[in-house]
């Protein structure tokens, strides 16, 4: 399966407690993006990259969070001190190139995430 | 700034009877424009895409949008409803600065 693959797919944690998210894109694209998504609302922009560099970072992503993909293949997302407000679905997503000029973006299944 | 509005949060419709999900965008450039579809516990999967080349659109699974400028709209249309079409449907808008932003979504039920 060469399809955008996440880890873990389900994680419950206590309130307080760090949590990390592993995506692996797609090979041959160079950018990868962060997503949430909570019930019954669309996904929500966090942040993406191009190769290894951050080039974007939506308000959403407090300094609690932070993003890295560290040789421009795999990212992670971490989310320190949780909160019950981060419950949520963590998508991530790869792409050659810009959405803008129409090129699609391949979300993986998704990281479940529950703050008790 | 781009935004796009889902005008129905659920549409109910029967099996073989069309299909209509409506969405409209804002955009301050040439927007790429796409459909998405959810279904339970998985990912997002894409139906279509706008780019600026033809205004009608062929997507997957039979389903097709028009875009149409003067109207700021992207419905999505399928003539024949199946029952593995209920799912949950995005419209999705990225400019320029690729920053794709999804609608809220529309929950569609296919009734037997």
């Amino acid at each position: 399966d060469t399809g955008v693959s996440q880890n873990p797919r389900h994680k419950i944690t206590k309130r307080g407690q760090n949590v990390t998210f592993r995506c692996d894109p797609i090979s041959e694209h160079n950018r990868l993006y962060w997503y949430r998504q909570t019930l019954g609302q669309g996904p929500e922009f966090l942040t993406y990259f191009q190769n290894e560099a951050q080039l974007e970072k939506s308000r959403l992503l407090s300094d609690r969070f932070s993003a890295e993909r560290p040789k421009g293949s795999f990212s992670t997302l971490e989310i320190q001190r949780t909160e019950q407000g981060d419950s949520a679905m963590y998508l991530c997503a790869s792409s050659f190139g810009g959405t803008a000029s129409g090129n699609t973006i391949y979300f993986g299944e998704g990281s479940w995430l529950t703050v008790v | 700034a781009q935004s796009v509005t889902q005008l129905d949060s659920h549409v109910s419709v029967s099996e073989g009877t069309p299909v209509l999900l409506r969405c409209n965008y804002s955009s301050s450039y040439s927007p790429s424009l796409f459909w998405y579809v959810q279904h339970p516990n998985k990912g997002l999967q894409l139906l279509l895409k706008y780019t600026s080349a033809a205004t009608l659109v062929k997507g997957i699974n039979g389903f097709e949008a028009e875009f149409k400028k003067s109207e700021t709209s992207f419905h999505l249309t399928k003539p024949s409803a199946h029952m593995s079409d209920a799912a949950e449907y995005f419209c999705v808008v990225s400019a320029r600065n690729n920053d794709m932003r999804f609608g809220a979504g529309t929950r569609l039920t296919v009734k037997p």
